[in-house]
């Protein structure tokens, strides 16, 4: 079956560690995303990438990088710099210009 | 600027009870709407969408949508809740047009609680 497949589900990160969290997809879809998602705050867009090669800051991009060298593929890096990276992190991909999101199941950080 | 608004941060119902989860949006122009709904520690599961066209729309699990311009807003229902459905409701707006990012902008989200 066709899907989005986010691993791990859950990391522990001592402070001042970087960490990558890994999204895969096999739905063939040109764009991908990551979100954070924090109590009550809904979910906030850190980077997207609408074709290979290629990636947009979104509106909390601080602290994170990612790339996007298979179509397949958009890790995130969660860097020291990132100064409160506990959260819920969800990838998301979409036809291009379809609107609608498809989304994986969720990596949970937790920072020691 | 662009924004969601959910009002209701926490709903309980009784099972059987109808519902309605309210959202509210700010946007230039009509957008594609949406309402997801995410069970604890899970992603985000599609409920409907509103393009264009008819404007109460049907999704799955037995929801349903009604887009009224005049109030920008996009409020689901569901006539008889199943204690199945608590979960976080995300109401979510998207850019109308062919060159369409996809990204979306979520509102905060509305925890519903089935009462049996």
């Amino acid at each position: 079956d066709g899907g989005i497949t986010q691993s791990p589900k859950y990391l522990f990160r001592k402070e001042g560690q970087n960490v990558t969290l890994s999204c895969e997809q096999n739905l063939n879809h040109d764009a991908m995303y990551w979100y954070r998602q924090d109590p009550g705050q809904g979910l906030r867009l850190i980077y997207y990438s609408q074709i290979v090669n290629d990636f947009q800051k979104g509106d909390i991009a601080e602290g994170y990088s990612v790339s996007r060298e298979k179509k397949e593929s958009f890790p995130l890096t969660v860097t020291s710099a990132q100064k409160n990276p506990t959260a819920f992190y969800l990838c998301a991909s979409s036809h291009q210009g379809a609107g609608e999101l498809f989304f994986g199941e969720g990596s949970r950080l937790t920072v020691l | 600027a662009q924004s969601v608004t959910q009002p209701d941060i926490h709903i309980t119902v009784s099972e059987g009870a109808s519902l309605e989860l309210r959202c509210n949006y700010s946007y230039g122009a009509t957008p594609y709407l949406f309402w997801y709904v995410q069970s604890p520690g899970q992603g985000l599961q599609l409920l409907l969408k509103y393009f264009s066209g008819d404007t109460l729309v049907q999704g799955i699990k037995g929801f349903e949508a009604e887009f009224k311009r005049s109030q920008s807003s996009f409020n689901l229902r569901k006539p008889s809740v199943h204690w199945s459905d608590a979960a976080e409701y995300f109401c979510a707006v998207g850019a109308p047009s062919s060159s369409n990012t996809g990204k979306l902008i979520f509102g905060q989200g509305t925890t519903l609680q089935v009462k049996p």
